[in-house]
């Protein structure tokens, strides 16, 4: 069974810094692209991140550009979200998602999807 | 253009076909994917590519593409299906430009 656990939400002030954490099991994490998405309360879903399966390929939205940093453990099946400079439009819950499609990011067909963290920027 | 535009709001009677609609310049060159989000869940991939079901989906769900516009059909809805939809593709540009609609809330009377 595929399980995605984030971590690492909470409470920041503004211009803090944060990781998130997420660790998966029941696949082949080594062969899958990874995504961060967020939603902020009572809104849609934002696409915030991913990286390629080896780590070499990394692409952020940009609205979190320059503040925000992806990043993989394949070895310990872990995928994480550095994030800085945190602005209060930066709260929202986080969702680690997986890709269905093996190896290349294709942006779409995210086949599994973690409970979420929520991350909160206020003062 | 990198935008997906969804109605706000949809509603269908019980046990009739309702369909969801996400137009956007990006739907010529991608297929979308479709999501499912209950209150207080993550989402749930509905449909993906020209019209896969991921296993456990209802096969009561069926997806299409014309143009510049995809669609979600769901035929003879339940009442455990009132949920929001969210489509999503990536922009036609070449870059990684990943988008999600802005959602359509689907009631069922």
């Amino acid at each position: 069974e595929v399980q995605l656990v984030e971590s690492g939400g909470g409470l920041v002030q503004p211009g803090g810094s944060l990781r998130l954490s997420c660790s998966a099991s029941g696949f082949t994490f080594s062969s899958y692209a990874m995504h961060w998405v967020r939603q902020a309360p009572g809104k849609g879903l934002e696409y915030v991140s991913a990286i390629s399966s080896n780590g070499g390929s990394t692409y952020y939205a940009d609205s979190v550009k320059g503040r925000f940093t992806i990043s993989r453990d394949n070895s310990k099946n872990t995928l994480y979200l550095q994030m800085s400079s945190l602005r209060a439009e930066d709260t929202a819950v986080y969702y680690c998602v997986k890709q269905g499609t093996a190896m290349v990011i294709t942006g779409s067909d995210f086949d599994y999807w973690g409970q979420g963290t929520l991350v909160t920027v206020s003062s | 253009s990198s935008e997906l535009t969804q109605d706000p709001a949809v509603s269908v009677a019980l046990g009739q076909t309702v369909r969801i609609t996400c137009q956007g310049d990006s739907l010529r060159s991608y297929y979308a994917s479709w999501y499912q989000q209950k209150p207080g869940q993550a989402p749930v991939l509905v449909i993906y590519g020209k019209n896969n079901r991921p296993s456990g989906i209802p096969d009561r769900f069926s997806g299409s593409s014309s143009g510049n516009t995809a669609s979600l059909t769901i035929t003879g809805a339940q009442a455990e299906d009132e949920a929001d939809y969210y489509c999503n593709s990536r922009d036609s540009s070449g870059n990684l430009n990943v988008v999600f609609g802005g959602g359509t809330k689907l009631t069922v009377l």
